[in-house]
C-alpha cells in the first residue's frame, strides 16, 4: 500500500487566490511534514505537524492533520506566483527515522 | 542559515562505473540521510546512518550501494557498479534528532545520469 497520497496531482490558479493540497496516509504518524520542491531542485522543509496536533500556521501557510482520516491538508492564501512548486508530504512514524513521501501536487500560480 | 551541500550538482557516468556523491550535512546534526527522486516519481528512502553505522535502509539500498561519513563533515554515498535505472536525483538530508521531533533538512540534490 501507498503511504501518502496527494490531490490534486495539479492545481493552477490566478495570483491572489488560494491553495488548498491534500494528503492521505495509511499508518500511524509520529509527525507529517510538508515540503515544497522548486523544478529539478532541492526539497525546502514548509512546515511540521505533530499527530496530537490538529493545525499549525506558518505565515501564509496553514496545515491541517486529522488523524482519525489519516490526512492532512496545506493552505496557502493569497498565492503569489513564487509559489509555483511542487508540495509534498512526508511522514514520520515510530520506530523509524525514514520520511515516507506523497506523490506530490504540482502548483501553478499565473500572474 | 546553515544549509547542506551536496556535490556535485550533476553527475553523468557510463553504465558499471562506480560514482560517489558527497554531501556537508549541517555542522551539529547527528542523523544523515540519503533519498532518491527517479524523474517524475516519489521521493524515495534509501539509508539513514547515525553514530556512524546504518540506522536503517531501504530495499532499494543493496550491495552495490555503500555510505560512509570518512571525517567529522563529509557524508558519502557510493553507487559500485551503475546501472540505468540508478538514473535519479539522489538528496542527502540530515537532522538534528530522530525524525520524531526534528526536521530533516536536504539538500539540493546531485542527478546522477547513467548512460
Amino acid at each position: 500500500s501507498q503511504q501518502g497520497e496527494e490531490d490534486p496531482q495539479a492545481l493552477s490558479i490566478q495570483e491572489g487566490e488560494n491553495a488548498t493540497m491534500n494528503c492521505s496516509y495509511k499508518t500511524s504518524i509520529n509527525n507529517l511534514q510538508w515540503y515544497r520542491q522548486n523544478s529539478g531542485r532541492g526539497l525546502v522543509h514548509l512546515i511540521l505537524i505533530r499527530s496530537n496536533e490538529r493545525e499549525k500556521h506558518s505565515g501564509r501557510l496553514r496545515v491541517t492533520l486529522d488523524t482519525s482520516k489519516k490526512s492532512s491538508s496545506l493552505l496557502i492564501t493569497a498565492s503569489r506566483a513564487a509559489d509555483t512548486a511542487s508540495y509534498f508530504c512526508a511522514t514520520s512514524s515510530y520506530n523509524t527515522d525514514k520520511l515516507i513521501f506523497g506523490t506530490g501536487t504540482r502548483l501553478q500560480v499565473f500572474p | 542559515e546553515p544549509e547542506v551541500t551536496q556535490t556535485p550538482s550533476h553527475q553523468v557516468t557510463q553504465m558499471g562505473q562506480e560514482v560517489i556523491l558527497r554531501c556537508v550535512p549541517i555542522s551539529n546534526h547527528l542523523y544523515f540521510y540519503w533519498y532518491r527522486q527517479i524523474l517524475g516519481q516519489k521521493v524515495e528512502f534509501l539509508v539513514s546512518f547515525y553514530n556512524n553505522e546504518i540506522s536503517e535502509k531501504s530495499e532499494i539500498f543493496d550491495d552495490q550501494f555503500s555510505v560512509e561519513r570518512p571525517d567529522g563533515s563529509n557524508f558519502t554515498l557510493k553507487i559500485r557498479s551503475t546501472k540505468l535505472e540508478d538514473s535519479a536525483m539522489y538528496f542527502c538530508a540530515s537532522s538534528r534528532g530522530t525524525s520524531g521531533r526534528n526536521i530533516q533538512y536536504f539538500g539540493a540534490g546531485t542527478r546522477l545520469s547513467v548512460l
